[in-house]
């Protein structure tokens, strides 16, 4: 079955603590990127990766990394987490060739206290 | 920000009644993409639109791109409360290598 995983679903974390959502996808998608939710705005892209060793910025990637070592994996790293960092996030795939539809992960609803 | 806008933000449909979402880009896209995203749940895609004028169907949502490639739209008819959550149009434009969601329409269905 073609998925994209994430993980954790929830957590609740404190300021300043690094903490990484992981992500993976076994459809050997190229492309995958990371969104954020907030209520009224939509999606926001904040990182997207075309290939392997290849990330690039999205619309809000202050306060964020991420890394791309393997063509399935695509983790999101907060080094330093912050109240305004609250938020649902999503991971999605898709084939980079082809404008073709994008999968998306369950969802990481974070929040930072 | 974001350069696709989508109007209404909410729409709240007795079940039974039609109702229409409008997606409208500053500039031209390439292609078009709609999703629905259930209560609690995650960005589901339902249609794909490329051609200009383009007009398709999935049971009772007919979605359009139109003619200049700036603006679509999904109707949908006799709405059933199946049809609650929120629907988001995604456009490409080859300039912005990316793709740019709407901010979506959130659709409450009274029974």
């Amino acid at each position: 079955e073609a998925q994209v995983t994430q993980n954790p679903r929830y957590l609740i974390t404190v300021t300043g603590k690094k903490l990484t959502v992981t992500c993976s996808q076994n459809m050997n998608h190229e492309y995958m990127s990371w969104y954020r939710q907030d209520p009224g705005l939509g999606l926001r892209q904040i990182y997207y990766s075309m290939n392997v060793e290849v990330t690039d910025k999205g619309d809000v990637p202050e306060g964020y990394k991420v890394s791309r070592k393997e063509k399935r994996n695509f983790p999101l790293i907060l080094e330093s987490p912050s109240p305004n960092q609250t938020s649902l996030y999503f991971c999605a795939s898709r084939d980079r060739v082809l404008f073709t539809e994008a999968f998306f992960g369950q969802g990481t609803r974070l929040t930072v206290v | 920000g974001q350069q696709v806008m989508q109007i209404p933000q909410y729409q709240h449909v007795q079940e039974g009644e039609d109702f229409t979402t409008y997606c409208n880009s500053s500039t031209t896209l390439s292609n078009i993409q709609w999703y629905k995203q259930r209560p609690g749940g995650h960005p589901v895609f339902l249609i794909q639109l490329v051609k200009s004028g383009e007009v398709k169907k999935q049971k009772r949502l007919t979605f359009q791109f139109g003619e200049a490639k700036k603006n679509s739209s999904l109707h949908i008819t006799a709405t059933q409360t199946t049809d609650v959550g929120t629907y988001f149009c995604v456009g490409y434009d080859d300039s912005w290598g990316k793709l740019q969601f709407g901010a979506g329409t959130q659709v409450v269905v009274t029974p």
